[in-house]
């Protein structure tokens, strides 16, 4: 159980394009889900917490228009990466915690998506 | 401020040796504590978690860790290593909807 997907694994775009990440809970509900960005060698960092029905919270310096995120049901969160620059390339993962996880703060994470920005 | 550190950037241990990876916090109060393993190119596993009573916590693959309060570290250990535990350690901790993860340590195994 608690099994979090992503899709696309891994995409190339053009510079200027935009590009959508989805996050999915296979097989519980996430009130909440976070979004990481993670670059090569190095720890992961939090971009934003999502929850559903609301908007995002961004962590200080994330640019709020650049990385859009939706938490449209309680079992997908998108994040688009907009007019996407080759600085923008990165390893993004996100995570959810299941609904009913009495707030232990448990994150179950994606196996993330490989964005490389030509 | 809350803050995670792995002291140790990179580790290198022979298959059959002991493991133990450092990590030390600073939290307002007692978090939830958590390891993670990333192999190359992967998302996140979780090895283990503490979030109250026993503070030696044994987990997957072979792997425990203790909770010392009083020194603030989560240490994680393994008797005996094996080849493809070579990948990547994150300590991380927090509460309820915040988790921050140490800079991490990089494990290699010498055959």
């Amino acid at each position: 159980g608690a099994v979090v997907s992503q899709h696309p694994s891994w995409v190339i775009c053009k510079s200027g394009t935009s590009v959508k990440i989805e996050c999915r809970s296979l097989d519980f509900q996430a009130t909440t889900m976070f979004w990481y960005r993670q670059f090569p060698k190095q720890s992961l960092m939090l971009m934003a917490t999502s929850n559903e029905g609301s908007k995002a919270t961004y962590e200080q310096g994330v640019e709020k228009d650049k990385f859009l995120i939706n938490h449209a049901s309680l079992t997908l969160s998108t994040l688009t990466v907009t007019s996407a620059h080759p600085e923008d390339s990165s390893f993004y993962i996100c995570s959810a915690i299941p609904r009913t996880s009495g707030g232990t703060t448990e994150q179950f994470f994606g196996p993330g998506t490989r964005l490389t920005v030509l | 401020a809350q803050s995670v550190t792995q002291p140790d950037i990179h580790i290198t241990v022979s298959e059959g040796a002991s493991l133990e990876l450092r990590c030390n916090y600073s939290y307002g109060a007692t978090p939830y504590l958590f390891w993670y393993v990333q192999s190359p190119g992967q998302g996140l596993q979780l090895l283990l978690k503490y979030f109250s009573g026993d503070t030696l916590v044994q987990g997957i693959k072979g792997f425990e860790a203790e909770f010392k309060r009083s020194q603030s570290s989560f240490n994680l250990r393994k008797p005996s290593v094996h080849w493809s535990d070579a990948a990547e350690y994150f300590c991380a901790v927090g509460r309820y909807d915040k988790v921050i993860f140490g800079p991490g340590t990089s494990l290699s195994v010498i055959p």
